[in-house]
């Protein structure tokens, strides 16, 4: 059971729009940037976007990141096969003093 | 070119011992928190241990508390993680990652972990 909740799964067309919820508490999301991870098939996670809503250089603007209160979202728009991955939402939890993670979301195009 | 390459990952029989290495190349290794983060096969990621850029300070999960150790070396732009007591959970493999708190910006390609008897 994963401190984050994500949807185990989403899927979408070509071309159109999704979006991934991460839902946490004040002591986690609710008190610390949120960063998002995309997870190739059999590649190491690679960092999608920081800070909440910040992207990294070489991260396409069809990928943007949102927070409000303990819950943050991840969209992706024009979306291609190529975007078919894990997505894994992270934050540090200051109670607890750990870094959490979602459970993971498989995204199917 | 930031690079993080992990070694000495393989297969241990539950109760050994072994010792992961991260080399860090292509950026200040010592202005930099560093982490792991471990995925069990078919399962997703789950954070291990992190420790800051002067080692003052070090965070480690509950599953991991008292068996594992993070370790590094500035002079060698080395991290380190010790496993002592291994169990079957433990099979997974493991990624470094430059980054703590706020964010885990680089990552290694990781090394496999499997306890078995």
């Amino acid at each position: 059971q994963s401190v984050l909740t994500q949807p185990p799964s989403v899927s979408a067309a070509p071309g159109q729009k999704v979006t991934i919820s991460c839902s946490g508490s004040s002591s986690n999301i609710g008190n610390s940037y949120v960063s998002w991870y995309q997870q190739l098939p059999g590649t190491a996670p690679k960092l999608l976007m920081y800070e909440n809503n910040k992207r990294p250089s070489g991260i396409p603007d069809r990928f943007s990141g949102s927070k409000s209160g303990t819950s943050a979202t991840l969209g992706i728009t024009g979306l291609q096969t190529g975007d078919e991955a894990d997505y894994y939402c992270g934050t540090w939890d200051s109670s607890l003093s750990v870094w959490v993670f979602g459970g993971g979301t498989k995204l199917t195009v | 070119e930031v690079q993080l390459v992990e070694s000495g990952g393989g297969l241990v029989q539950p109760g050994g011992s072994l010792r992961l290495s991260c080399a860090a190349s292509g950026f200040t290794y010592s202005a930099h928190a560093m982490t792991w983060v471990r995925q069990a096969p078919g399962k997703g990621l789950e954070w291990v241990s992190a420790i800051t850029d002067n080692s003052g300070a070090i965070y480690s999960a509950d599953s991991v508390k008292g068996r594992f150790t993070i370790s590094r070396d500035n002079s060698k732009n080395t991290l380190y993680l010790q496993m002592n007591g291994l169990t079957t959970g433990d099979t997974a493999v493991y990624y470094c990652a430059r980054g703590a708190r706020t964010k885990l910006d680089y990552w290694g390609q990781g090394t496999l972990v499997t306890v078995s008897s």
